[in-house]
């Protein structure tokens, strides 16, 4: 497809387990975003991706977050050992530049509930 | 730390009044601006974009912003709204020039609810 993919689009997990989120951005853009929006508080920034610089992860909560870029395309977040305050929808964005070049294309999100 | 308020969460209107949505930031230096709507059911999607020259911008649909630099203000407003206009609006800002990072910050959004 022409824009952002998530998947899985939901996912259901008990306190304590692992799980990872993938993001698959519009091909060519060099510039990934996660982002996580919780009711109530907005979008959250976690991390940003440029080219083969080095990951923007000032965002990331805890260090039971992580993410990762493979081949400046494909991106995954993983956390680590679930809490229930981890429960959000997570974002992925991308774009040609930064934002001070373009907008971010967002994707559909990936829900996440923590039991 | 860089920041963006939007100071209505919740607001309600009825079809054909006039809209007015507050964003301030607290970024002292040159900054890029941003709407973002967000539609039931859809994806975020920008409204409109504030980078330089002219501080009035206008979107889509008949939305427009205003950039008041002097009171780190970017207000999004429409004269008339739609039933359709229902959404959630996210203000977000980052700065034009940075060294490390094109890291954007949103705010933490305002729901619209548009009357019929």
């Amino acid at each position: 497809g022409a824009g952002v993919s998530q998947s899985p689009s939901n996912k259901v997990t008990e306190k304590g387990k692992d799980v990872e989120l993938r993001c698959d951005p519009i091909s060519g853009h060099t510039a990934l975003y996660w982002y996580r929006q919780s009711l109530g508080q907005g979008l959250e920034f976690l991390i940003y991706f440029q080219g083969n610089s080095a990951p923007d992860k000032s965002g990331l909560p805890s260090d039971r977050f992580s993410a990762e870029r493979t081949g400046g395309s494909v991106s995954t977040l993983t956390i680590q050992r679930t809490q229930q305050e981890d429960s959000a929808v997570y974002l992925c964005a991308s774009t040609t530049g930064g934002p001070y070049t373009g907008e971010l294309f967002f994707g559909e999100g990936s829900r996440l509930t923590v039991l | 730390a860089q920041s963006v308020s939007q100071h209505n969460h919740h607001v309600i209107l009825s079809e054909a009044a006039s809209l007015e949505l507050g964003c301030n930031y607290s970024y002292g230096g040159t900054v890029n601006l941003f709407w973002y709507v967000q539609y039931p059911g859809q994806h975020l999607q920008l409204l409109l974009k504030y980078f330089s020259g002219d501080p009035l911008v206008k979107g889509i649909k008949g939305f427009e912003a205003e950039f008041i630099k002097s009171k780190f203000s970017f207000n999004l407003r429409k004269p008339s709204v739609q039933w359709s206009d229902t959404a959630e609006y996210f203000c977000a800002v980052t700065p034009a020039y940075s060294s490390n990072t094109g890291k954007l910050i949103f705010g933490q959004g305002t729901t619209l609810q548009v009357k019929p």
